[in-house]
């Protein structure tokens, strides 16, 4: 069982936006900024789309941003495209040698 | 190309071995803590062990802590997962992973390079 929860589903239309939350407890967030979020198609690895909670590697397309409040992250799509249609998961630094990852969330474009 | 490449995979009994092995090209892996992550068939990801770039620390995972030893060549810019004891319920694709960051405890913080995975099923 994860230990950072996500809801399993969330869905757009194109050009519109979709923000998917993940949700933890003090000890996962806690003083942490190191919450990222991972993209990954059918059968495919993960990719890394936001790192240190709203800080995006080379490459990946501004329309994604992430945020943090007390024990809850989120990843918000702007801009929706076809191509986002994947499953997202979070993950965190939860102290000691711990890091958690989320349930995952399915993004439809509908 | 920058690229990471598991295999090793396959069928095994509960309570048998297997061996996967990662290798990595277009980068030397050699400078960064690496990682296998796994995620069991529909589940979500789960970190399951890390190694320090000069192999003086390993993380694992309580569940397979005792069970599975990570490696590394630095000759063949590779990674290893040693893998005994193995339970139905480390059936999983094993991604292969690098850290580019961590804290001063070792852990991992994120994960900015995957491989493609090896599926590993410990059938009964």
């Amino acid at each position: 069982q994860s230990a950072l929860t996500q809801p399993p589903s969330a869905s757009g239309s194109p050009g519109q936006s979709v923000t998917i939350s993940c949700t933890g407890t003090s000890i996962d967030f806690g003083g942490y900024n190191y919450v990222s979020w991972y993209q990954q198609y059918p059968g495919k690895a993960p990719k890394l789309i936001i790192y240190e909670v709203n800080k995006r590697p080379s490459g990946v397309p501004d329309r994604f941003s992430g945020s943090k409040s007390g024990n809850t992250a989120s990843l918000t799509v702007s801009g929706l495209q076809a191509e986002d249609e994947a499953d997202y998961y979070c993950s965190s630094f939860a102290g000691g040698i711990n890091l958690h990852f989320g349930s995952g969330t399915k993004v439809t474009v509908l | 190309e920058v690229q990471l490449v598991e295999s090793g995979g396959g069928l095994v009994q509960p309570g048998g071995s297997l061996r996967l092995s990662c290798a990595a090209s277009g980068f030397d892996s050699n400078v960064y803590w690496m990682s296998w992550v796994r995620q069991a068939p529909g589940k979500g990801l789960e970190w399951v062990t890390s190694i320090k770039h000069d192999r003086s620390a390993r993380y694992y995972v309580d569940s397979v802590e005792g069970r599975f030893t990570i490696s590394r060549d630095y000759a063949e810019n590779s990674l290893y997962l040693q893998m005994d004891s193995l339970r139905v319920d480390d059936t999983a694709v094993y991604y292969c992973a690098r850290v580019p960051s961590v804290t001063a405890t070792g852990a991992s913080l994120y994960f900015d390079l995957w491989g493609r995975g090896t599926l590993v099923t410990v059938f009964s």
